[in-house]
């Protein structure tokens, strides 16, 4: 089973303010992606890496940007976080092989206040 | 058409019961295919992978037919415990895994 991590696990945060979601996976992983998902919602992905200094966008626009300068590191970053950020966002990895499962962390739940 | 849909639910099941959902998927040359299951306000969670015809583990059976293109997924005397929500997943056009918006299953006492 794949150890991946993700924190904080709640972020309560104004208007305003630039926040990082962490990411991690100790699997050696090469493939790592970003989801986001309301309550009762499809998933949806804003972000994904095939590796190391390989990012590109997924199918739901975000104003978020990730960066990918470690294998085994994730990071989502928004610059100026607003109430229509408000969601639930998971990140998952992958190996290499061509249609290998994701595997999810636990998720950062994010209100924006 | 979108690259993978599923039976929206919701299932609302007698413990005990049997249950079946369906997805089905627009790309031919998928090769392979996933079922989750995700909790209320949780992460999805692997349940079973399908790479041939199908693919059984105790209780829950997964089915692939190349020739509809479809996948299924069966539940066979139902637990409280599957109730859940369960996610079709299939390799899409861009290289991606593709979610389906998944099906809601209750299983009642």
């Amino acid at each position: 089973e794949a150890d991946i991590y993700q924190t904080p696990r709640y972020l309560v945060i104004g208007t305003g303010k630039k926040i990082t979601l962490e990411c991690s996976q100790t699997m050696g992983h090469d493939k790592m992606y970003w989801y986001q998902q309301d309550p009762g919602m499809e998933l949806h992905l804003i972000h994904y890496s095939y590796g190391v200094n390989s990012t590109e966008k997924g199918d739901l626009s975000s104003e978020s940007t990730v960066s990918r300068i470690r294998t085994e590191h994730f990071p989502l970053t928004l610059e100026s976080a607003r109430p229509s950020h408000t969601s639930q966002y998971l990140c998952a990895s992958s190996a290499q092989v061509n249609d290998s499962p994701l595997h999810f962390g636990n998720g950062t739940r994010l209100t924006v206040t | 058409r979108k690259e993978v849909e599923q039976d929206p639910g919701p299932f609302n099941v007698p413990e005990g019961a049997t249950v079946a959902f369906n997805c089905t998927y627009s790309n031919s040359a998928s090769q392979s295919f996933f079922w989750y299951r995700q909790d209320c306000r949780k992460e999805p969670k692997l349940l079973m992978s399908v790479y041939s015809s199908g693919n059984e583990d105790g209780r829950f059976t997964a089915q692939l037919n190349r020739a509809s293109q479809y996948i299924s997924l069966l539940i066979r005397d139902s637990k409280l415990s599957d109730s859940a929500t369960y996610l079709c997943v299939v390799p899409g056009s861009a290289r991606q895994l593709t979610f389906g918006s998944g099906t809601q299953l209750t299983v009642l006492p």
